[in-house]
């Protein structure tokens, strides 16, 4: 299994600022991924957080919007880029601990209001 | 159409029920199916795998899969208020693509 933290548990943000978010896995992992969970709707997936190359995006996000790094086997942040309301949400960081293994752990999540 | 669909709730029952939630999906390349359960200001935790179609129990937890149908279930038996909580289902063709989720079940169980 894998412990995952993430920092800030939560914000309130202005308008047009940036947030980064840190996320931290208590051991080295292979597959760090970065989610958005709005309310009433699923799980979406941002970007798949690659370690030593550039993060790959899903449709629909970009990295300038959403800039990822992913310093080492353990670390990870997303930046949320000159925000608005709309990015209003939950976001999530998750592990596989291998490749191809069947099971995704999941930090707490960064609650991040946006007024 | 939405590529996997699941009715929101809030569902609500009596301690001791037994409870089935239910998923649909259009994408028939799906062979792995999850089930993962969300409490309140926490980060989904893995309760169910399966691979392709059949049943898997775990406990109180039992998980169906119909390919046939494009239709997934989670039982629990004898619910406890400590299973309150949001159910998603989620699903992926390979290991090694992307997992889609479902939006999600509220379920309450009332001691």
């Amino acid at each position: 299994s894998a412990v995952i933290s993430q920092k800030p548990s939560r914000d309130i943000c202005q308008r047009g600022t940036s947030l980064t978010i840190q996320c931290q896995v208590d051991s080295q992992v292979t597959m760090m991924f970065w989610y958005r969970q709005q309310p009433g709707q699923s799980l979406t997936l941002i970007a798949t957080a690659n370690q030593g190359s550039e993060a790959t995006y899903e449709s629909g996000f970009v990295i300038d919007k959403f800039p990822i790094s992913r310093p080492n086997l353990t670390f990870s942040t997303l930046t949320v880029s000159n925000m608005s309301p709309e990015d209003s949400s939950i976001y999530l960081c998750s592990v596989e601990l291998g490749r191809g293994t069947d099971t995704q752990y999941f930090g707490p999540g960064t609650r991040l209001t946006v007024l | 159409q939405k590529e996997v669909e699941q009715d929101p709730g809030p569902l609500s029952v009596p301690e001791g029920a037994i409870v089935s939630l239910n998923c649909t999906y259009s994408n028939s390349a799906f062979q792995y199916f999850m089930w993962y359960r969300q409490y309140s200001r926490k980060g989904p935790e893995l309760l169910m795998y399966t691979y392709s179609s059949g049943n898997k129990e775990d406990g109180r937890f039992t998980a169906q899969v119909d390919k046939s149908s494009k239709y997934i279930s989670l039982f629990i038996r004898d619910s406890q208020p400590s299973d309150s909580a949001t159910y998603l289902c989620a699903m992926r063709e390979t290991s090694y693509d992307k997992v889609i989720f479902g939006p999600g079940t509220s379920l309450s169980v009332i001691p």
